[in-house]
């Protein structure tokens, strides 16, 4: 079975820290993996997106990385504010799966002032 | 380009009831998937639309349904409404239902079934 597990499922941190969000899937014949904003009552943002040829994509104080062997990405977020209080979601796009995607419980962040 | 858009963004409805959502595309993209997000299941996928044919489907009752149209918009369907239908309906659309193509998600439409 196909499947996307995120770890923590919660995380707290003062602001300016330097944090990793991670995820695991259990497939490695992917297209790609996705990586979500969802802020509380709100849709998706999608903040970064990494075909399975690549390693890492990078957008602003955002850094993401896949290792498709190991069934990995993580999303690596710099100097943390309060504003990136939210809750983030990893979505894969297995080979095998057409349009699906298949998402992981998500890591609710608090970036405390 | 405008972005993917979802009608109604809330609805209240009775037990029993029928619903349908609509759900418009990015223009030139013919896939449409639907997903449903509750507190307790997380995002699971309804079904996946392309070129007007359901090509992929999640594991859900048959009171779910959706159908898509030659320009590409999509409606999904729940009958008989149950109370654990509350959620969050998200679709997303893609140029294509195959290959790398990101998806792209609406706004979503928040049900409350009372």
């Amino acid at each position: 079975k196909q499947e996307v597990t995120q770890i923590p499922a919660a995380l707290s941190v003062p602001e300016g820290e330097n944090l990793v969000l991670n995820c695991s899937f259990t497939d490695s014949a992917i297209y790609n993996l996705q990586w979500f904003r969802q802020d509380p009552g709100k849709g998706l943002t999608s903040l970064l997106l990494i075909q399975s040829s690549q390693r890492e994509q990078t957008s602003g104080r955002l850094n993401a990385s896949l290792d498709k062997s190991s069934g990995r990405s993580t999303l690596y977020i710099a100097a943390s504010q309060p504003g990136d209080s939210a809750t983030y979601l990893c979505a894969v796009k297995f080979e095998t799966s057409g349009s699906r995607l298949t998402f992981g419980e998500g890591t609710q962040l608090t970036v405390n002032p | 380009k405008a972005g993917v858009t979802q009608t109604p963004r809330y609805l209240i409805k009775t037990r029993g009831q029928q619903v349908t959502l609509s759900c418009s595309p990015i223009s030139g993209h013919r896939s449409v998937s639907w997903y449903q997000q509750t507190p307790g299941q997380g995002l699971q996928f309804l079904f996946e639309y392309f070129s007007e044919t359901q090509r992929n489907k999640g594991n859900f009752p048959g009171r779910f349904s959706g159908r898509q149209f030659s320009n590409s918009r999509s409606e999904m369907n729940v009958s008989t409404l149950e109370l654990g239908d509350s959620a969050l309906y998200l679709c997303a659309s893609s140029p294509t239902n195959w290959g790398s193509y990101e998806q792209y998600f609406g706004p979503g439409t928040r049900l409350t079934v009372t």
